[in-house]
């Protein structure tokens, strides 16, 4: 299979610390996307990275990826409740892949 | 204007029932798919139609046929339902086939589906 698997599947922390996402892929891809999904609605697209960058910002998000280690990372710093979600990538090798997600809660 | 609209938002049926889900995108995108995301949120692409031509087809009962009358809608059809197929569905179209520096995928809120 060549879905990206992320890790941890559920976090909870507290508002304003930083949640970090893990994400693992077994082939060669051509960009990596992070998507978050709140309860009941579709997911929606966050931050794309391509096989030939490192590291990319957002706002409070920051990606890395490690084409060597097939993995990637998504850091949300200072945490909101509203960030409270699933977080899904998706890996690209000619179609989308999507993995299990990570739920990530962020208590008040 | 909702971007990506799917209906009806649930469905509840009986097994052996057919049924459809409608899925239209005011984006002006090429590339429309279904993706079915199961109980333990496995979100898996089920088709992508390119210009209202089916581009993946990936090993789908043939109990689903997407139909796209337009590059603007993509609806996904449903024979003699069974109890596996209660998931949640979603449309999603980008304007490119594959991913893309400008080609994130756009998703509708989903059609909650529950064949009883």
């Amino acid at each position: 299979s060549q879905q990206g698997e992320e890790d941890p599947q559920a976090l909870s922390i507290q508002e304003g610390e930083n949640a970090t996402m893990n994400c693992s892929y077994k082939t060669s891809i051509n960009n990596l996307q992070w998507y978050r999904q709140n309860s009941g609605r579709g997911l929606v697209h966050l931050i794309l990275i391509r096989s030939n960058e490192r590291e990319k910002h957002s706002g409070r998000l920051r990606v890395t990826l490690d084409t060597s280690k097939k993995s990637s990372s998504l850091l949300i710093t200072a945490s909101r409740a509203a960030d409270t979600a699933s977080y899904f990538c998706a890996t690209d090798v000619g179609q989308f892949y999507f993995g299990t997600g990570t739920s990530l809660t962020v208590i008040p | 204007d909702t971007a990506v609209s799917q209906t009806p938002k649930y469905l509840v049926t009986q097994m052996g029932n057919d049924k459809s889900i409608k899925c239209e995108q005011n984006l002006g995108h090429d590339t429309m798919y279904w993706y079915k995301q199961d109980s333990k949120k496995f979100l898996k692409i089920m088709f992508s139609y390119n210009n209202k031509e089916l581009i993946i087809n990936e090993t789908v009962p043939n109990r689903f046929s997407p139909k796209s009358p337009d590059k603007a809608h993509l609806n996904l059809h449903i024979n003699s339902l069974e109890l596996g197929d209660s998931a949640v569905y979603f449309c999603a179209s980008s304007q490119d086939l594959g991913m893309g520096v400008n080609s994130p995928l756009h998703f509708g809120n989903g059609t909650r589906l529950t064949v009883t």
